[in-house]
C-alpha cells in the first residue's frame, strides 16, 4: 500500500523567505502526485499535479514542484511567500488502480 | 464544467436530528466519495460508489448512511450523530474507481451539538 510523509508538521517564515515542503512516498510504480492547499476554515485547493512529462511542475499562486523519482519525492517550492500563503498544505499520492493517500500536511505560519 | 458541489455549506445539528449533506456533478463520472476532515487533519475516505453501488464502506458507523440515486448525485443521510462527528465533509469524483485524480468538492461544515 501507498504511504505519504511530509517532513514538517509545522514551517514559520517570515514574509519574503523561501519555502520548500518535503514530501516523500512509498510507492515503486508509476505515481501520480498532487499539492493541495487549504486555506484557514476554507476547502481543499489544487495548487498542483503532475502525471507525467516535465518533472518540475508550475502551478497557481507561484508554487511549484520538483518530482524526484528516485528519491521519491515531490516537494513543494515558492520563491518569496506572503502572509496569505499562512494555510495547510496536503502532498496526495495516486494511481489507477490505488486509492488517493494524502500526506498528513504541514502548517505553514507566514509572518507579516 | 469539472466542478463538484456540496450543499448546505454548513449545518449545525442536534444529535437527535436527521439531515442530508448532498453533492453532486455534472462531469460523468462514474466514482464519487465521502471524506471527513477534521481541523489540521487529512481527509479521511468514508465511503466509494462506483457505478452507483457502494464499493467501499471504511468501516464507518450506521449514524452516516451514503445513497447515490443517480451517477450525478451522492447524498449522505446523518442520523443520531455525535459531537466528535463534528468535522468538513467532502464529497470527490472521478471518472472511474482508482482513477488517478480526484476532484473535489468544496465541503460541508457540520457542527454537532
Amino acid at each position: 500500500a501507498q504511504s505519504v510523509s511530509q517532513h514538517n508538521h509545522h514551517v514559520i517564515l517570515s514574509e519574503a523567505a523561501s519555502l520548500e515542503l518535503g514530501c516523500n512516498y512509498s510507492y515503486g510504480g508509476t505515481v501520480n502526485l498532487f499539492w493541495y492547499v487549504q486555506y484557514p476554515g476554507q476547502h481543499l485547493q489544487l495548487l498542483l499535479k503532475y502525471f507525467s512529462g516535465d518533472p518540475l511542475v508550475k502551478g497557481i499562486k507561484g508554487f511549484e514542484a520538483e518530482f524526484i523519482k528516485s528519491k521519491f519525492s515531490f516537494n513543494l517550492r515558492k520563491p518569496s511567500v506572503q502572509w496569505s500563503d499562512t494555510a495547510e498544505y496536503f502532498c496526495a499520492v495516486s494511481n489507477y488502480g490505488q486509492n488517493f493517500v494524502f500526506g498528513p500536511g504541514t502548517r505553514l505560519s507566514v509572518l507579516p | 464544467d469539472t466542478e463538484v458541489t456540496q450543499t448546505p455549506k454548513h449545518l449545525v445539528m442536534g444529535m437527535t436530528n436527521k439531515k442530508s449533506l448532498k453533492c453532486e456533478q455534472h462531469m460523468g463520472h462514474r466514482a464519487m466519495y465521502w471524506y471527513k476532515q477534521k481541523a489540521k487533519k487529512p481527509p479521511e475516505l468514508m465511503f466509494v460508489y462506483s457505478y452507483e453501488k457502494l464499493s467501499i464502506n471504511e468501516s464507518v458507523p450506521s449514524r452516516f448512511s451514503p445513497e447515490c440515486p443517480n451517477s450525478s448525485l451522492l447524498n449522505l443521510h446523518l442520523h443520531a450523530l455525535q459531537p466528535e462527528d463534528s468535522a468538513l465533509y467532502l464529497c470527490a469524483s472521478s471518472q472511474e474507481w482508482q482513477y488517478p485524480e480526484q476532484f473535489f468538492g468544496p465541503g460541508t461544515r457540520l457542527t454537532v451539538l
